[in-house]
């Protein structure tokens, strides 16, 4: 059973666009949303969080958007850039768990010049 | 420097064998993690550790055993390695008092044989 669903599996954006990454989430005992980026044969690399308690955080070109009601949150990158090419994977944390993190599959995002 | 680090990058084997994956980071952080990666691109936690004591388990053959010998480093050894334990391994780190901020290291890609 999969609480963090990230549906589509790759998405292609032109250079200087927006580019537009959503994730759904079943579990209500989620405190904070997370966005990481991986590159081949790395690491994922934090790169943005939300708490549940708010709708929108924003830093430099990300901004996470959470719609708690429809349990859906997303990542806008605006402007993209080719350096933006990665897989996004969203994250959520579990409540009082330790840090316990669940994942979605990721979305490989590819922008293209 | 490498924050998060992992040894050896890429580990091949035979089924039956004993295998150690080491992990150390130099962030100071108290709390470690190990996740595994799957064919279907799914990251999941398996362990964590919070100065050297177990705080997450899950379901998780007990074949693995994961070992912090200090707080800065969490080595995970399996026994008896089986086909479907084929995966990328990573291992991550954080402040206990933001758990939702991980940072991980760069992978060891285990192919069982």
């Amino acid at each position: 059973d999969q609480q963090v669903k990230q549906n589509s599996p790759s998405l292609s954006v032109q250079e200087g666009r927006i580019s537009i990454l959503n994730c759904d989430y079943t579990n209500s005992m989620f405190d904070y949303f997370l966005w990481y980026k991986k590159y081949p044969a790395e690491g994922p690399t934090f790169l943005i969080s939300i708490s549940s308690i708010k709708d929108k955080n924003e830093d430099g070109r990300f901004t996470v958007f959470l719609n708690k009601s429809a349990k859906h949150l997303s990542l806008h990158i605006v402007p993209s850039q080719p350096g933006d090419s990665a897989v996004y994977f969203c994250a959520a944390r579990v409540y009082n768990q330790g840090g316990k993190l669940i994942f979605g599959q990721g979305t490989e995002l590819s922008v293209k010049p | 420097d490498t924050a998060v680090s992992q040894t050896p990058k890429y580990l091949v084997t035979q089924m039956g064998n004993d295998k150690s994956i080491k992990c150390e980071q130099n962030l100071g952080h108290d709390t470690m993690y190990w996740y595994k990666q799957d064919s279907k691109k799914f990251l999941k936690i398996m362990f964590s550790y919070n100065n050297k004591e177990l705080i997450i388990n899950e379901t998780v053959p007990n074949r693995f055993s994961p070992k912090s010998p200090d707080k800065a480093h969490l080595n995970l050894h399996i026994n008896s390695l089986e086909l479907g334990d084929s995966a990328v391994y990573f291992c991550a780190s954080s402040q206990v008092t933001r758990a939702d901020t991980q940072y991980f290291g760069p992978g060891t890609r285990l192919t069982v044989l």
